[in-house]
């Protein structure tokens, strides 16, 4: 069984300033891991995503996130927000193997940008 | 790029209605996925299917049923539907197989359920 804690409810941040929204994993087993962000009134949206190789990945709209398997920590960056990155962001974590297995995502954290 | 269509955006039920949510995907992916999402909880796995006709129980799937009879079609049932079952629902699907890639979901818009 795998988990997902995301630390952080809500972030509050003032437009330009940088931007850390923390996950951490539970799992047995090798892991895939992903940020997916979700916009008012739409679904979720791929973020980002590290499968293997380059453990710092980059996303998109200037986001990335560093894996480390030491501290089964997957967290999300970005050096300069702007108000349009003001969404729900969740992290989410399924095991390597068969494509048969779902995603277990986090609570979510809310990015509220300020101006 | 790979389109996840949800019928109905809002919906408005009375207790012990039944209730059908319809998911349709245009990539010819094998999994599909239905997701409950709630404040503060982030999503929860109702039920998936990897195969027409073929499904699996998530975390949460008492008070449900799902129907997969076309690969391109999962549709989530709630035979009684109750207050506490207000919700937004979300589908899902991705590619099967062990590649990476597999694991990559393509989510629809949502379902906003309210039970009165």
């Amino acid at each position: 069984a795998q988990s997902v804690t995301q630390l952080d409810s809500q972030v509050p941040v003032f437009e330009e300033a940088p931007v850390e929204l923390r996950c951490n994993y539970s799992s047995s087993v090798s892991v895939y891991l992903f940020w997916y962000v979700q916009y008012p009134n739409q679904g979720l949206q791929l973020l980002l995503k590290y499968l293997s190789g380059s453990t710092l990945v980059k996303g998109i709209n200037g986001f990335e996130a560093e894996f480390n398997k030491s501290q089964t920590s997957f967290h999300l960056r970005k050096p300069s927000v702007h108000i349009s990155d003001t969404a729900e962001y969740f992290c989410a974590v399924t095991s390597r193997g068969t494509g048969r297995r779902a995603l277990t995502f986090g609570s979510g954290t809310r990015l509220q940008v300020q101006p | 790029d790979v389109k996840v269509t949800q019928s109905s955006r809002y919906l408005v039920k009375r207790t012990g209605e039944k209730v059908f949510l319809e998911c349709v995907q245009d990539m010819d992916h094998e999994n599909m996925f239905w997701y409950r999402q709630d404040p503060g909880l982030g999503l929860r796995l109702i039920y998936f299917s990897y195969d027409v006709k073929m499904k699996e129980k998530g975390d949460i799937p008492e008070g449900y049923s799902v129907s997969r009879e076309k690969k391109e079609r999962f549709s989530l049932i709630l035979e009684s539907a109750s207050t506490n079952q207000t919700s937004m629902y979300l589908c899902a699907s991705g590619r099967g197989g062990s590649s990476s890639g597999a694991n990559v979901l393509t989510f629809g818009a949502g379902s906003r359920l309210t039970v009165l």
